[in-house]
C-alpha cells in the first residue's frame, strides 16, 4: 500500500512565522501535490511537483512556496505566516506517466494565531 | 479544465444501493474519472477509476455512459459506515506538465442512517 506521511496532524504557529509543512511518499512516485481544504470550498491545489526540485503552480500559490530536494519528500513554505491561511493542508501523491490515482495523507490542520 | 457538478448532499439508509451522479460536460478526450471518498479529520481515500463503459471493484461501480459527460458512482448496500464526503474528479492523469491539474469539488455529503 501506498504511504503517505504528514509530519503534523495538529499545528499552531503565529502570525509572521516562517511554517514548513513536511510530505513524506514511500513509493517512489514522482509526482506531489499539496492541497488546502476549508469549509465550502473543497480542496484547492496549491503547488505540485512532477520531478525533483521541478514545480508547478496551482490554483492558490499565493503566500506559499515548495521545495522539492529529494524524490520522496515534498515541503509547503509559508514564508510570513498569515491568519487566513489557517486550514486543512494535504499532501498526495502518485506515479509519473500512468494513469494512476493520486494517494493522500491524512492532513496537517494549521492553525495561525 | 473539466470543472464537475455534483449533488451537495444525499440521506439513504443502511443496505440501500446509493448512485451518486456528476455532470462534467467539458471533459477531454484524454480525461480519467475518478472518485474519492472522505471521512471527517482524513486525507481522501481512492475508490475508483473509469475512462469509459463500466468498471467494477469490490467497493463500488462507476458507470460512464458513451457521450462521457456524467458518470454515476454506485455504492451497493451502504452501510453506516459510508457515511462520508464523495468527490468526483476529471483530469488527464497521465499529463505531468502544466495542466496535470485534477479540480476538486465541494464533494457529496452522503449520510447513511439506521
Amino acid at each position: 500500500d501506498v504511504k503517505v506521511t504528514q509530519s503534523s496532524r495538529y499545528l499552531v504557529k503565529r502570525t509572521g512565522e516562517k511554517v514548513f509543512l513536511e510530505c513524506v511518499q514511500d513509493m517512489d512516485h514522482e509526482n506531489m501535490f499539496w492541497y488546502r481544504q476549508d469549509p465550502g470550498l473543497g480542496l484547492r491545489l496549491i503547488y505540485f511537483s512532477y520531478d525533483v526540485k521541478m514545480k508547478e503552480k496551482g490554483d492558490i500559490p499565493e503566500g506559499y512556496s515548495v521545495s522539492r530536494e529529494k524524490k520522496e519528500r515534498f515541503s509547503l513554505i509559508l514564508e510570513s505566516a498569515s491568519t487566513n491561511q489557517t486550514s486543512m493542508y494535504l499532501c498526495a501523491s502518485r506515479p509519473g506517466q500512468s494513469n494512476q490515482p493520486q494517494h493522500f495523507g491524512d492532513g496537517t490542520r494549521l492553525s495561525i494565531l | 479544465l473539466a470543472k464537475t457538478t455534483q449533488p451537495i448532499s444525499m440521506d439513504s439508509y443502511e443496505g440501500q444501493e446509493v448512485n451518486i451522479t456528476c455532470s462534467h460536460n467539458n471533459i477531454a478526450t484524454n480525461d480519467y474519472i475518478t472518485w474519492y471518498q472522505q471521512f471527517p479529520s482524513q486525507g481522501p481515500r481512492f475508490i475508483i477509476q473509469g475512462y469509459k463503459t463500466k468498471v467494477t471493484n469490490e467497493v463500488a461501480s462507476l458507470f460512464i455512459p458513451a457521450d462521457r459527460k456524467s458518470s454515476t458512482l454506485s455504492l451497493p448496500r451502504v452501510s453506516l459506515s459510508d457515511t462520508a464526503v464523495y468527490y468526483c474528479l476529471v483530469g488527464d492523469p497521465t499529463f505531468t506538465g502544466g495542466g496535470n491539474k485534477l479540480t476538486f469539488g465541494t464533494g457529496t455529503q452522503l449520510k447513511v442512517e439506521l
